[in-house]
């Protein structure tokens, strides 16, 4: 069954010191990978995605996450948190590509970046 | 570019009442969907719509029906409004690539 697990409910850092996120998935085809962050009382907005290509991929505010196809892994990282990345993360996969561009979601990390 | 707007921002309603949330995107994305927000339930998926004209059901779609009338507009409709109805609801659409965009949400409120 396709999935996706963020094993983490918070993840706690403080300010300038590097962060990751985990997420892993299940899928049949190849994962299409997302990364979303939301703050409070706003709607998700994009980060980053994985289609195909480099393993590493770049995205918005610095983050980054790398593919890795073994560990079926899509981890979420910055290499100097700020205060202002605190917010609820989401990792999710589509299930290759098609006509079904439904999402499978985790269920959300909660990251406090401490002064 | 607005991208995608929702109406109301926020709703108290009365249980039995009819309420109709509102989803217009400018994009011209074929795909929309809307989702419901819960504590620790994460998102999750009501109904969906690959293009105009269709529609499919979510993981949870009792009580709601949707209609896709055109490119732009993805309605989301309670007929009769329950309390465990209350939460926050989010439309996206996505682009050819599957990555979603989202609206800033309808808090709902049924008492």
């Amino acid at each position: 069954a396709q999935s996706v697990a963020q094993p983490e409910d918070q993840v706690n850092v403080a300010e300038g010191n590097p962060l990751t996120v985990k997420c892993t998935y299940s899928v049949s085809g190849n994962p299409y990978l997302f990364w979303y962050v939301q703050y409070p009382n706003r709607g998700l907005q994009f980060l980053l995605k994985y289609i195909t290509g480099d393993n590493l991929v770049k995205g918005s505010y610095g983050f980054e996450a790398e593919f890795n196809k073994s560990q079926t892994s899509f981890h979420l990282k910055k290499p100097s948190a700020l205060v202002s990345d605190s917010a609820l993360y989401f990792c999710a996969v589509r299930d290759g590509g098609g006509n079904n561009r439904k999402l499978i979601w985790g269920l959300g990390t909660s990251l406090a970046v401490n002064p | 570019i607005a991208g995608i707007t929702q109406a109301p921002t926020s709703q108290i309603l009365a249980a039995g009442r009819r309420m109709t949330l509102r989803c217009t995107q400018d994009m011209r994305h074929n795909a929309m969907y809307w989702y419901r927000q819960d504590l620790g339930l994460g998102l999750r998926l009501i109904h969906y719509s690959n293009t105009a004209g269709t529609t499919g059901k979510g993981e949870v779609p009792d009580g709601y029906s949707v209609s896709r009338a055109n490119t732009d507009d993805f309605p989301l409709t309670l007929a009769s409004a329950v309390p465990s109805q209350t939460s926050v609801y989010f439309c996206a659409s996505s682009d050819l690539w599957g990555t979603q965009y989202f609206g800033p949400g309808t808090r709902l409120t049924v008492l």
